[in-house]
């Protein structure tokens, strides 16, 4: 059963960059079959989609979120990752890694999470 | 940030049955296939069912799911004390193009 686990820094200072990294286990992200997600959840609020990567490298981003956000895959790693550039408190979430199938949605499976914090 | 509308909460006593709903628009749960998750406390979210019905393998058949118009719904009968979770459904939105979640339903087991 894949398992995906997120890993980074659990605190970042306002205008930086937050940077996080999932690492997949009991599968290959080079299968072709999944679509590598990230989503956020801000304490206290809903969930909200951040976007997705495909082994070759391709991407699709939230639209409202897609001028900050780069996504990035290593396949020799079996690692996908994520950097969100330009950092507020409104930024402050659990940040979830994901795999998607059937061309990108919907998410089968999920990492636990892990929350980051912007804060001075 | 939530664009489906969940109950807050829902409960029922072990071995009875509970329904969640899952209330969209004409461009997310209309027009796309619902998934829904369990989360249990401190795990990670766990598919339950997508294409608005289909449940992977080794969900248990307590787990149903069914769709009508702009409106989703989770049924699960013989409540268990470990279904005691949140649920959040999932859609496309093909306004925004983006995944959309909704707002979440605690499920407690009296």
């Amino acid at each position: 059963q894949v398992q995906l686990q997120e890993s980074g820094p659990g605190l970042v200072k306002p205008s930086q960059t937050l940077s996080l990294t999932c690492t997949v286990s009991g599968g290959s992200i080079s299968s072709g079959d999944y679509y590598w997600s990230w989503i956020r959840q801000p304490p206290g609020k809903g969930l909200e989609w951040i976007g997705y990567i495909y082994y070759s490298g391709s991407t699709y981003y939230n639209p409202s979120l897609e001028s900050r956000v780069t996504l990035s895959v290593d396949t020799s790693m079996n690692h996908f990752s994520l950097k969100l550039t330009s950092v507020t408190a409104a930024d402050t979430a659990v940040y979830y890694c994901a795999r998607a199938f059937n061309w990108g949605w919907p998410i089968d499976y999920w990492g636990q999470g892990t929350l980051v914090t912007v804060s001075s | 940030q939530s664009v489906l509308t969940q109950p807050p909460s829902v409960s029922a006593a072990p071995g009875q049955k509970v329904t969640i709903s899952c209330s969209g628009t004409s461009s997310n749960v209309g027009n796309s296939y619902v998934s829904w998750y369990q989360q249990l406390p401190g795990t990670a979210p766990k598919l339950l069912i997508y294409d608005n019905n289909r449940r992977p393998s080794g969900i248990p058949d307590r787990f149903s799911g069914s769709k009508s118009g702009t409106s989703a719904t989770l049924g699960i009968t013989g409540l268990q004390t470990g279904d005691e979770a949140d649920y959040f459904c999932g859609a496309w939105d093909s306004s925004l193009s983006v995944g959309v979640f909704g707002t979440g339903t605690k499920v407690t087991v009296l």
